[in-house]
């Protein structure tokens, strides 16, 4: 069975920092893994995709990487903003017959102006 | 706007009561899913239907039954509502094809009350 844990469960830096939140996986079988943010009471952004044969995904001041025989991924924030706030969501994709996500606990980050 | 949209975003009600949920999304998707996000934040799937196929988490139980009138849409039917049925519900959307292209697609999410 699928289990995805996301470590620091939560986070606070002040502005300008680069960070690093880490999301990991017990089955490596997946098809992808996303990243998504979460802002309280919303619904959930998708951030980036990554497919199971890339290594990692670039959208503007994120980064995505991926090892899946390890079964980590991370996510890399370039100079944040105090607009990052928010909580950070991985969630892989098994290759059972469902199509559904499994998702990690999430890190909830803090930038301080 | 293309997206997922549900109805309502609050939704409180008595316990004993039966609710229903509407999602619908306009992105010509063909999988549809319900999951739920509990008090600690957990997101956890509760069904996955495409028009061939309904597969159930079968932690769900069966108070919870999903509805497909046409592809576009999946509405949750709750019968008998619980204290433990409050929670925020989510429905997603994904392509069906080409799984490790597919990016799941969200709503805003119903938050769920029952007194």
């Amino acid at each position: 069975k699928q289990e995805v844990t996301q470590i620091p469960a939560a986070l606070s830096v002040p502005e300008g920092e680069n960070l690093v939140l880490n999301c990991s996986f017990t089955d490596s079988a997946i098809y992808n893994l996303q990243w998504f943010r979460q802002d309280p009471g919303k619904g959930l952004t998708s951030l980036l995709l990554i497919q199971s044969s890339q290594r990692e995904q670039t959208s503007g001041r994120l980064n995505a990487s991926l090892d899946k025989s390890s079964g980590r991924s991370t996510l890399y924030i370039a100079a944040s903003q105090p607009g990052d706030s928010a909580t950070y969501l991985c969630a892989v994709r098994g290759l059972g017959g469902a199509n559904n996500l499994f998702f990690g606990t999430g890190t909830r980050l803090t930038v301080i102006p | 706007d293309t997206a997922v949209s549900q109805t309502p975003k609050y939704l409180v009600t008595q316990m004993g009561n039966d609710k229903s949920i509407k999602c619908e999304q306009n992105l010509g998707h063909d999988t549809m899913y319900w999951y739920k996000q509990d008090s600690k934040k957990f997101l956890k799937i509760m069904f996955s239907y495409n028009n061939k196929e309904l597969i159930i988490n079968e932690t769900v139980p069966n108070r919870f039954s999903p509805k497909s009138p046409d592809k576009a849409h999946l509405n949750l039917h709750i019968n008998s509502l619980e204290l433990g049925d409050s929670a925020v519900y989510f429905c997603a959307s994904s392509p069906l094809d080409r799984p490790s292209y597919n990016e799941q697609f969200f709503g805003p999410g119903t938050r769920l009350t029952v007194l």
